[in-house]
């Protein structure tokens, strides 16, 4: 079974430009959570989704947002870029949320630098 | 609200020498416990999980066991491999808080062995 796939892998942008990020789950895995990697603020909670809804969502400002596709692929956006915003973001999925049994499983992250 | 303290590192070892990596925890209710690793350039692997107390997760020769009365959940490993060099992270989740599979992570602690 294929793990999850994020793309681009790696990703330079300039200050006040926006980017989108991609992640597909694992074959039959409702939820998507993403995280920001950095190495001053460790991995943070950005949101999760299931079945196409925003679950739960993390301390971050409105110019981080995403949205879950019906085949759970997930997109996150991130707009009006800041220098801070240059992490490694990854992406996780599990089968359903919320459950105490349930495991994630990580992507290889996007790299996002911006200049 | 809920957080994970991992000992800092790095931590240098001589191969096949005896591995402890402390966690512990703050919740107000009872979470899921994780040890995560992360290899250079890569995504997070779960490496073993506890969902109650008493538990022990095992896997590759790692062993942690959820302590409720410490609240701490230790990573063990008792002779460690140059290829054990990595990153380890703690985490919780606490489904019952309505958090989803929302994870909290530890700092991270650097395993670096020498052969």
């Amino acid at each position: 079974k294929a793990g999850v796939t994020q793309t681009p892998r790696y990703l330079i942008k300039t200050r006040g430009q926006q980017v989108t990020l991609s992640c597909s789950p694992i074959s039959g895995h409702r939820s998507v959570s993403w995280y920001q990697q950095t190495p001053g603020q460790g991995l943070q909670f950005l949101f999760e989704y299931f079945s196409e809804t925003q679950r739960n969502k993390g301390n971050f400002p409105g110019r981080f947002s995403g949205r879950q596709f019906s085949n759970s692929r997930s997109e996150m956006n991130v707009s009006t870029l800041e220098l801070g915003d240059s992490a490694l973001y990854l992406c996780a999925s599990s089968l359903i949320s919320g459950m105490l049994e349930e495991t994630q499983y990580f992507g290889p992250g996007t790299r996002l630098l911006v200049l | 609200g809920d957080s994970v303290t991992q000992m800092e590192g790095p931590v240098t070892l001589s191969e096949e020498a005896f591995l402890t990596i402390n966690c512990t925890y703050t919740a107000t209710g009872y979470p899921s416990l994780f040890w995560y690793v992360q290899y250079p350039g890569e995504g997070l692997q779960l490496l073993l999980k506890a969902t109650k107390a008493d538990d022990k997760g095992s896997n590759k020769g790692f062993e942690a066991t959820y302590r409720k009365e410490t609240t701490s959940f230790h990573l063990e490993k008792g002779s460690v491999q140059v290829s054990d060099s990595a990153v380890y992270f703690c985490a919780l989740s606490d489904p019952a808080k309505n958090a989803g599979n929302m994870l909290t992570f530890g700092g991270g602690t650097r395993l670096m062995v020498k052969p």
